[in-house]
Parts: structure tokens; C-alpha cells; sequence
């Protein structure tokens, strides 16, 4: 079947411009989480959904990111006035539930801000 | 302060060498990952522990929830296992801490 997939696999922008990425979790999972691995650093995490319900945002960075999950299914994470420091692999993950369940990994967007 | 530690940062093997990765964690958790990423590739959930030791084929891992401390064994190591291994916990809220990853080259 059909992985996590993410779109679009690398996107460069202007700093100060918005940028949305979106995730395609796979079908039936009700989980969804968004990191964040910037070069040369370890993996971050950003936020997690369970259903269209995301419990704890304090892991975005600023509130210049925002995410939201409709449908219980797909995902968008929005970067708004993009800075330098927010290049990185975002990086989304879905699994059956939130808890103790597998999660798997899509291939992740590359943002570069100039 | 790192919530995960892993040791070592890098990692050299020759073929066929017992490998062993740490992960040391000081939060209370609900259960523990070890994740495996290839260069350039995506990232593959290798195992989700909340207790005791799990395997698969030549991967074993192991956890002691009292000592806050988990091990990554590969066995019978091949080069197609360099890749860069990550811990990681996930604690009751749900929220995830990642170690800053173990590069691992094996050396034919």
C-alpha cells in the first residue's frame, strides 16, 4: 500500500514568504507528527496530531509556524515569514493512534530560504 | 541539556562485528524508538520498546526503564547497516526527544 507521502519534496523561497508543506499520511492511521532535521543537527519534533485534534503545540518553534489536519487526514504545516534558520527537512510521520504504535516515516520536504 | 545522550557519535566495523549503540535518557517515558536513516534516504522506525528486548533478523534491543537506558545490537554487521541510528523517547504527553543520532560505517 500507499506511504507517507510529502509535497513538495524540495521547495526554496525568499526569506520573508510564506511557505505551506503537506503531508498524505497513510490511510487509516489517525496519527500524524511533523519534525523538524536541520543540517547538521539531530531530529526535532514539531507536532502531533491525533485525529484532526493536535494536544500540545509548544514544540513549534515560534508562532510564525502553524499546522492543521483536516478530515483526519491530511496535514499542512505553514511557515509564515520565512527566515533563514527555518531551512531544514521537514519530516512527516503517521501512525494507527497516538501511543505505542509504529510510526512511519514520508521522505520529508527540503526548505531552503535564501 | 539533552534529554536523549547516545554514544558513540560515530562508529566504525569491520564486516561481521558485533555492534553495540546507547542511548542514556533522563525523562520519564511511555516507550523508547531507535530509528535508522541511510544517507539521503528517509528515515525507517526500527523498533518501539516500553520494556524488556525486542529482535528482529540480526537487530536486537533492549531497555531498562529503571536504569533509563537503552542498546542497539546489530550482529553479523554488513555494510548495507551504515546508515545513522537515532533514539528516541516519547514521554506521556506524547511529545518526542531525539539523540543527536550514531553514525555507523561498516567496513567490508
Amino acid at each position: 500500500g500507499a506511504g507517507v507521502s510529502q509535497s513538495p519534496s524540495n521547495k526554496v523561497t525568499e526569506k520573508g514568504k510564506d511557505v505551506e508543506l503537506r503531508c498524505d499520511p497513510i490511510s487509516g492511521h489517525t496519527a500524524l507528527y511533523w519534525y523538524r532535521q536541520s543540517l547538521g543537527q539531530g531530529l526535532e519534533f514539531l507536532i502531533y496530531f491525533q485525529g484532526n485534534s493536535a494536544p500540545d503545540k509548544s514544540g513549534l518553534p515560534s508562532d510564525r509556524f502553524s499546522a492543521e489536519r483536516t478530515g483526519g487526514s491530511v496535514s499542512t504545516l505553514t511557515i509564515q515569514r520565512t527566515q533563514q534558520e527555518d531551512s531544514a527537512v521537514y519530516l512527516c510521520a503517521s501512525s494507527l493512534w497516538a501511543g505505542l504504535y509504529e510510526q512511519y516515516f514520508g521522505p520529508g520536504t527540503r526548505l531552503t530560504v535564501t | 541539556k539533552n534529554e536523549v545522550e547516545q554514544s558513540p557519535q560515530n562508529l566504525t566495523a569491520q564486516e561481521g562485528e558485533f555492534i553495540t549503540i546507547n542511548c542514556s535518557y533522563s525523562v520519564g517515558i511511555s516507550a523508547l524508538h531507535w530509528l535508522q536513516q541511510h544517507p539521503g534516504g528517509g528515515i525507517v522506525s526500527l523498533f518501539m520498546l516500553s520494556s524488556g528486548k525486542k529482535k528482529h533478523g540480526r537487530l536486537i534491543a533492549t531497555i531498562n526503564i529503571q536504569e533509563k537506558h537503552s542498546s542497539l545490537h546489530i550482529t553479523a554487521s554488513h555494510p548495507r547497516d551504515s546508515a545513522v541510528y537515532i533514539c528516541a523517547v516519547r514521554n506521556t504527553g506524547n511529545q518526542f526527544y531525539f539523540g543527536t543520532g550514531t553514525s555507523l560505517t561498516v567496513i567490508p
